[in-house]
């Protein structure tokens, strides 16, 4: 069974940054893509980027350049995503969901991200 | 970016069938997919490619349509269903998503 395990909800200060992780098991880690979506609060669904654990390569939307960071362990099976200068605007709930190769066969259950002082 | 206009709600009958539109600002051949998100849930994907079903995802759905009109179908509605359905393109990057349209039952 695939399964997409995400890290904890998380509340952070303005101007810091975050680290979010997915951790993934019941499939070979690097035979897929890991992409990663945003959802704010009532809203839909923004692609954010994805990253292909095989040959660590990275793709974003040219909207979350210089705001979100992806990263890859292949050794424990985890994707990473790091969000940066955080600001209101980045509170949302983030997904992690397996690539096959450009749609979403499996997503994470959701890390909650606040931003407030 | 390829913008997906979906209309923002419907409101259907138990047991009637439902039908959402998806539409591309230009074309998407058949690189598109539906999901389904209910309330406090992640979505679950239900169509790739424009009509094929994902695995465990009951054949009361479906999905048609090409180039830049894309049609999402549930036939019979249950109750099960009330949640907002989403249509996503994977032709060009950024990959993008439909604004979603909520069903609801009558």
């Amino acid at each position: 069974e695939v399964k997409l395990q995400q890290s904890g909800d998380e509340l952070v200060r303005p101007g810091a940054s975050v680290k979010m992780s997915c951790k993934a098991s019941g499939y070979t880690f690097t035979d897929y893509a890991m992409h990663w979506v945003k959802q704010s609060p009532g809203q839909g669904l923004e692609w954010i980027g994805t990253i292909i654990p095989l040959i660590d390569t990275t793709s974003y939307n040219q909207k979350f350049k210089g705001k979100a960071t992806l990263t890859a362990d292949k050794s424990s099976n985890t994707a990473y995503m790091e969000l940066s200068r955080l600001t209101s605007e980045d509170s949302a709930v983030y997904y992690c969901a397996m690539g096959q190769p450009n749609w979403f066969a499996y997503w994470g259950q959701g890390t909650l991200v606040t931003v407030s002082s | 970016d390829i913008v997906l206009t979906q209309s923002p709600a419907l409101a259907v009958s138990l047991g009637q069938r439902a039908t959402i539109s998806c539409r591309a600002s230009e074309s998407v051949r058949s690189s598109m997919h539906w999901y389904q998100q209910k309330s406090g849930q992640q979505p679950k994907l239900l169509i790739y490619g424009a009509s094929n079903l994902a695995s465990g995802v009951p054949a009361r759905f479906s999905g048609s349509g090409s180039g830049t009109d894309f049609t999402f179908t549930i036939d019979p509605v249950e109750a099960d269903d009330i949640a907002t359905y989403y249509c996503q393109q994977s032709r060009n990057d950024p990959l993008t998503f439909g604004s979603g349209t909520k069903l609801e039952i009558k």
